[in-house]
């Protein structure tokens, strides 16, 4: 029933490791994008993709790598992962382009120790 | 100048009260504008769009001055479940992405 669903919820892990994050969204829109919400509450556009196809990526470390099978899923990589990627980071989905609204997922708590 | 900018607040402010956000956005060329609402720790929820003519939801009114670029969000009759950060968001002028504001932070007391 979920319209986009990220998992997991929380993820707690130590400098160095690799972790992937997974999105999902059920309501057959084109665009999913990725986002990250750090302790300042500032809710940056990371990554964009239509159609499995990449549109935005905003100066984002290449250590972050967006994989999009399909449209209805895009999953975020993230290789060595450092104490600054402590944040939210958020899934969202809009028909088309970002003359749309868009829908988010819960989030995904990443703390790094 | 600020891609989107938001007075942070907070607003503390009683039940019943009336309450106005403003947001200001640099970019002429934008085209879509939304007010979206983030609780603590949840993700943020889309509240209404913005459209040219102004709109309103229930207690809450939405209006547009493109001439000042500058959006703005009323809420009346406030009640304790409107406590929430209000983000102001606006699309590029490219239309590639949304910008997002810092959001204004509201408490409604009893």
């Amino acid at each position: 029933d979920t319209a986009v669903s990220q998992t997991p919820k929380y993820l707690v892990t130590q400098m160095g490791n690799d972790k992937s994050i997974k999105c999902e969204q059920n309501l057959g829109h084109d665009t999913m994008y990725w986002y990250k919400q750090d302790s300042k509450k500032f809710l940056k556009i990371m990554f964009s993709y239509n159609n499995k196809e990449l549109i935005i990526n905003e100066t984002v470390p290449n250590r972050f790598s967006p994989k999009s099978p399909d449209k209805a899923h895009l999953n975020l990589h993230i290789n060595s992962l450092e104490l600054g990627d402590s944040a939210v980071y958020f899934c969202a989905s809009s028909p088309l382009n970002s003359n749309q609204p868009q829908h988010f997922g819960d989030g995904t708590r990443l703390s790094i120790l | 100048r600020k891609e989107v900018e938001q007075d942070p607040g907070p607003f503390n402010v009683p039940e019943g009260a009336t309450v106005a956000f403003n947001c200001t956005y640099s970019n002429s060329a934008s085209q879509s504008f939304f007010w979206y609402r983030q609780d603590c720790r949840k993700e943020p929820k889309l509240l209404m769009s913005v459209y040219s003519s102004g709109n309103e939801d229930g207690r809450f009114t939405a209006q547009l001055n493109r001439a000042s670029q500058y959006i703005s969000l009323l809420i009346r009759d406030s009640k304790l479940s409107d406590s929430a950060t209000y983000l102001c968001v606006v699309n590029s002028g490219n239309n590639r992405k949304l910008i997002w504001g810092l959001g204004t932070s509201l408490a409604v007391n009893p």
